[in-house]
């Protein structure tokens, strides 16, 4: 049963520049939540999305945004990257209705220059 | 709002000795609490949490946290730390109306066992 899978696990982006990044959520879980964790820090809560739709939202700027698809993946897309969004950026899912154990994947490591 | 303080940002220990990783919440509405534990490179884990009934709970390998609403804590402890236990914890909370929703995590704990 594979958990949580991330893609890329890393990546290196310019300043100004886009990024996308994959998260693919543990079989059975349909709910898909996005965190941003920089060096030092406890992750920082950006969005969660349910039945394609973005449920909540964390203080981020709407250079944040998301989607989920069909099959309950889900990206993230940064635009006009800043140096400060430099980050482990961590998906999350979990199980239909209240469930509260939710499942990490890997991360994945985006570098702004 | 909710906050999440963890109150030691690093705790260095011997191997065998007993560890308590302090965290407090501050929220005005009732929470459920989580203890995640992060290995180097790798992702968060969930290692205990608390919803309702008794306030200790224990994991799978010898944690244990107690949940302590007078005092808003919510302490991680272990009796007879190894080296293996060496990562970096976070406490959290979510808001009991949120069904599942919004984390928000504390600062972290590195705990460092050492031989």
């Amino acid at each position: 049963d594979a958990g949580v899978t991330q893609s890329p696990t890393h990546l290196i982006k310019t300043r100004g520049q886009q990024v996308t990044l994959r998260c693919s959520p543990k079989s059975g879980h349909d709910t898909v939540s996005w965190y941003q964790q920089a060096l030092g820090q406890g992750p920082q809560f950006i969005f969660q999305y349910y039945e394609e739709e973005e449920r909540q939202r964390g203080n981020f700027p709407d250079r944040f945004s998301g989607h989920q698809f069909p099959n309950y993946s889900s990206e993230l897309n940064v635009n006009a990257l800043l140096l400060g969004d430099s980050a482990l950026y961590l998906c999350a899912s979990k199980g239909y209705g209240l469930s509260y154990e939710q499942y990490f994947g890997p991360g994945t490591r985006l570098t702004v220059t | 709002a909710q906050s999440v303080t963890q109150l030691d940002s690093q705790v260095p220990v011997f191997e065998e000795a007993p560890v308590e990783l302090r965290c407090n919440y501050s929220s005005s509405v009732s929470v459920y609490l989580f203890w995640y534990v992060q290995y180097p490179n790798q992702g968060l884990q969930l290692l205990l949490k608390y919803l309702s009934g008794s306030t200790l709970v224990e994991s799978i390998n010898g944690f244990e946290a107690e949940f302590n609403k007078s005092q808003t804590s919510f302490h991680l402890r272990k009796p007879s730390v190894h080296i293996s236990d060496t990562a970096e914890y976070f406490c959290a909370v979510s808001d009991t109306g949120n069904q599942g929703g919004k984390l928000i995590f504390g600062q972290g704990t590195e705990l460092s066992v050492k031989p």
